[in-house]
């Protein structure tokens, strides 16, 4: 079964550096073809891609996040990390991690991380 | 780049259908046919319905149908039933550069 599950802080202050991990079970990180993307919502929001990285490391960002973003996987952990810098409160969101299948489409979910940006 | 547009609401009564549209541009939803949609429930993650403009992941009811016309995609719920209101998002494939849009999300509601 193939499943995603995000963790990270729950609480985090202004100026603060966002990371979260998204832990992958049922597939490998290195298989062709494979992706993951973080993709956040904030409360009564749209949903809102942020990044995404392939199995063979190619990375992609949001174009208005792009300076303050980092993705990275660790294959052997079964890991994709996401790195957001210079919090802020308008960042509160839940965050998700998906994974890319068939048809370039988010085919699973992870069950997303509420993160609150507040001094 | 903006997101995609899509109407913030639409509504219809049980066993009737709902058509929600989802506009882009030639460089995301026009050029590519990698539209996707999803279903999100309140206080739940999204779910994939609809890929690949008009395709069917196994387990979604054929209830639910995609097309695409220019730069606008539209997702049909024929015979709405309860369990069909939610949130519903499109979103496309938008180049190397942009890689992914969403649309605004509209609320779906079952009269």
């Amino acid at each position: 079964q193939v499943t995603l599950r995000e963790s990270g802080p729950v609480l985090v202050k202004p100026t603060e550096t966002l990371t979260l991990t998204c832990t992958v079970s049922g597939f490998s990180l290195s298989n062709a073809r494979m992706g993951v993307s973080w993709i956040r919502q904030p409360p009564g929001k749209a949903l809102e891609w942020l990044a995404h990285i392939f199995s063979n490391d190619e990375k992609s960002y949001s174009t208005s996040l792009k300076s303050r973003l980092t993705i990275s996987k660790d294959t052997s952990k079964s890991q994709v990390v996401l790195i957001m810098t210079n919090m802020d409160p308008v960042d509160t969101a839940t965050y998700y991690c998906a994974r890319i299948g068939l048809g370039m489409a988010f085919n699973i979910w992870g069950q997303g991380t509420m993160v609150t940006v507040s001094s | 780049q903006s997101a995609l547009t899509q109407p913030p609401s639409a509504s219809g009564s049980p066993g009737q259908s709902v058509t929600i549209s989802c506009t882009g541009t030639s460089s995301d939803v026009g050029g590519y046919n990698y539209v996707s949609w999803y279903q999100q429930h309140p206080g739940k993650a999204p779910k994939l319905m609809i890929y690949e403009v008009s395709k069917r992941p196994s387990g979604v009811p054929d209830r639910f149908s995609g097309s695409k016309s220019g730069n606008t995609a539209s997702l049909t719920v024929s015979g709405l039933q309860a369990e069909d209101e939610a949130d519903y998002y499109c979103s496309s494939y938008a180049g190397s550069n942009t890689f992914r849009l969403f649309g605004g999300g509209t609320k779906l509601t079952v009269l």
